[in-house]
């Protein structure tokens, strides 16, 4: 267990809807970072906030957005789903704002868009 | 975009043998780290080298790392049935990480 907590565990919707993930970092972690995990894609680095701020971007869509609130968890907005948007979703945290520091994963939330 | 890519994409052994896998990438790094994730499952940390060293060991494992020929290898000695599972490496660029699409391990009991 590495102490990182994703909710839902699994999430079914419809194209065209939007979802909101949840992520709690592991207890004295600052950064939380967005990924995302498919087949064709492989996993992919989306964004980084750190202490409530946004650190850095990968290839997160406009669709998408994200924020970190004052105790520190974490909510992934995915918004006009596509069929493509199926896939597996992980938060990580680490202690600090680097990305070269060892991040801890969450379990994932599998999306599925219908 | 993915910048390491690891090889062989799939690795099947039997319970006992070593394990190696690569990874090469393309631009400069800071440091580079193996994963490890079972199916479906979160990935896990195993090891982080810095660019400035050249090998590293922990338990079982054994990365290195040749900055000029930009690759990087681990090693799993005496491979157990409970390795099965993916392993990526993830390449650390100042803020920037990039992962691998992964090697794919099954250690036959």
């Amino acid at each position: 267990d590495s102490g990182v907590t994703q909710t839902p565990k699994h999430l079914i919707t419809a194209t065209g809807q939007r979802v909101t993930l949840r992520c709690s970092p592991r207890s004295g972690d600052l950064s939380v970072y967005w990924y995302q995990q498919s087949l064709d894609q492989g996993l992919q680095f989306l964004i980084q906030y750190y202490n409530g701020e946004e650190r850095a971007k990968g290839n997160i869509l406009e669709r998408f957005s994200a924020q970190q609130f004052p105790d520190l968890h974490s909510e992934l907005n995915l918004s006009s789903l596509e069929l493509g948007d199926s896939a597996l979703y992980f938060c990580a945290s680490s202690a600090d704002s680097l990305a070269g520091v060892t991040q801890y994963f969450g379990p994932g939330t599998r999306l599925t868009v219908l | 975009s993915q910048q390491g890519e690891e090889d062989p994409q799939a690795l099947s052994i039997q319970e006992g043998e070593n394990a190696t896998m690569n990874c090469s990438y393309k631009t400069s790094i800071n440091n580079l780290q193996w994963y490890r994730q079972n199916s479906g499952r979160g990935l896990v940390h195993l090891i982080l080298i810095r660019s400035n060293e050249r090998e590293k060991h922990s338990g079982r494992l054994r990365v290195t790392l040749d900055t000029s020929k930009k690759s990087s290898s681990l090693l799993i000695t005496a491979s157990r049935a409970a390795d099965t599972a993916s392993y990526f490496c993830a390449t650390v660029n100042n803020n920037d990480m990039r992962f691998g699409a992964g090697t794919r391990l099954t250690v036959k009991p």
